[in-house]
Order: structure tokens, then sequence, then C-alpha cells
């Protein structure tokens, strides 16, 4: 299985900070994948597929790029409804897995 | 969007098994693939099977293969996971997800059930 690593594990910052996660895959996977927000007792919301396209509806404020490896979730203008733990998963290699998470908490 | 609602929380024991529905609406069930997603406590999520209902193929994660079975009926729209032989490992919530076959097939999950609540206890 691909694994794929996450960091940080948590960030702590401030309304209007900029946060940028880090997303590395155990090997290449060209640009199939996904980033999703999730947050306690909700179900997960997917927020940006094929590397970099936002899914409908999630604000601009996210934004997602690279490609093989090494990938980046980036939150301009951080908002408090954006406290949540994100993960991305890769599906250029079955099976589908996730990275361990990022907590992202809201000072 | 398809809309996902899933079957209540359970209580089993161990070496029991496990059946949690997943009923779609707002779309044709046939234009997704669907999977299944867990989250134990205080854990990240855990990828383990899914089903495309329209060849009716399903793939599982190898450490699911033998216990987990995923089924769909179409004429329901409603896909099931069955989990056999559960141990106080499988405690978890259990969330099905979909993923539009024009996407890929069980990535990316853009639509998710509220997710059930299964608890393994003696």
């Amino acid at each position: 299985d691909i694994q794929m690593t996450q960091s940080p594990s948590s960030v702590s910052v401030s309304v209007g900070d900029r946060v940028t996660i880090t997303c590395r895959a155990s090997q290449e996977i060209s640009s199939v994948l996904a980033w999703y927000q999730h947050k306690p007792g909700r179900a997960p919301h997917l927020l940006i597929y094929a590397a970099s396209t936002l899914h409908s509806g999630v604000p601009s404020r996210f934004s997602g790029s690279g490609s093989g490896t090494d990938f980046t979730l980036t939150i301009n203008n951080v908002q408090p409804e954006d406290s949540a733990t994100y993960y991305c998963q890769q599906a250029n290699s079955f099976p589908p897995t996730f990275g361990p998470g990022t907590k992202v908490e809201i000072k | 969007q398809v809309q996902l609602v899933q079957s209540g929380a359970e209580v089993k024991k161990p070496g029991s098994s496990l059946k949690v529905a997943c009923k779609a609406s707002g779309d044709s069930f046939a234009r997704f693939g669907i999977s299944w997603v867990r989250q134990a406590p205080a854990q990240g999520l855990e990828w383990m099977g899914g089903i495309i209902p329209r060849f009716g193929t399903t793939n599982y994660a190898l450490k699911f293969r033998g216990r987990a079975t995923v089924t769909a009926d179409e004429s329901t729209s409603t896909a099931y996971l069955g989990l056999s032989s559960l141990t106080s490992d499988d405690t978890a919530i259990y969330y099905c997800a979909t993923t539009p076959t024009h996407l890929g097939s069980f990535s990316p999950l853009d639509s998710w059930g509220q997710g059930t609540l299964v608890t393994v206890s003696s």
C-alpha cells in the first residue's frame, strides 16, 4: 500500500492567518489526491480532488497544489469554522489510503 | 448530489457479525462507486472496501478481505457493509461515501453518510 504522511500533525493559528499543510506519498501518485475536512461529530467533507480542483461549494480560500509525491493544502484568511482535522487521500494505487490527518486549531 | 442515510448505532459482542445499511437518494444509484470508511476512536480515516453497483464489482483493502462484504441493492438504492468476527478493534464510526464514476471508482468521496457508531463489547 502507498503510505501517506502529513505535516504538521497539528497547528494553531489565528483568524486571518494562512495555513499550509503538506502531504507526502511513499510512491509517485501523479495528481490523484484528494483533501477532506473532518469536524468532530460530523462526516468528512470533500474539499479538493485531483490535487488542485476545488469541490463545488468549497470556499475559494482553500487551495491545493502538487503532483508526484508532494502536495500542499493551503487555507488563506483562516476563519473560525475552519477548525477541523484535514486528511489527504491518494487513489492512484489500490487501495486508496489516507494520511494521518492534521488538526487545525483556531486560537 | 446524492444524499446518504445510514442505519443506526449498534452494540455487538466479540465474535459476532455486523451489517450496516446506507440508503441513497437524490440521484441515480448507478452513477456512483460506494466506499466504506471507518474511524476508530482517536484514529484517522481508513478505507475498507467498496462496490460499483453498475457493474457489481467489489474491492477490499487487504486488511478486510475475507471478513468484510460490501453489497448493493439497486432496487432500493441501498448499500451494505457486512463485517464478521468482530473484536474490540472494530469499535469505530463507519461511514459510507460515494464517488461519481466519471471522477473515479473510490475517490474522491464527495458525499458521505452521517456515520454509524459500532461498539464491540462483551
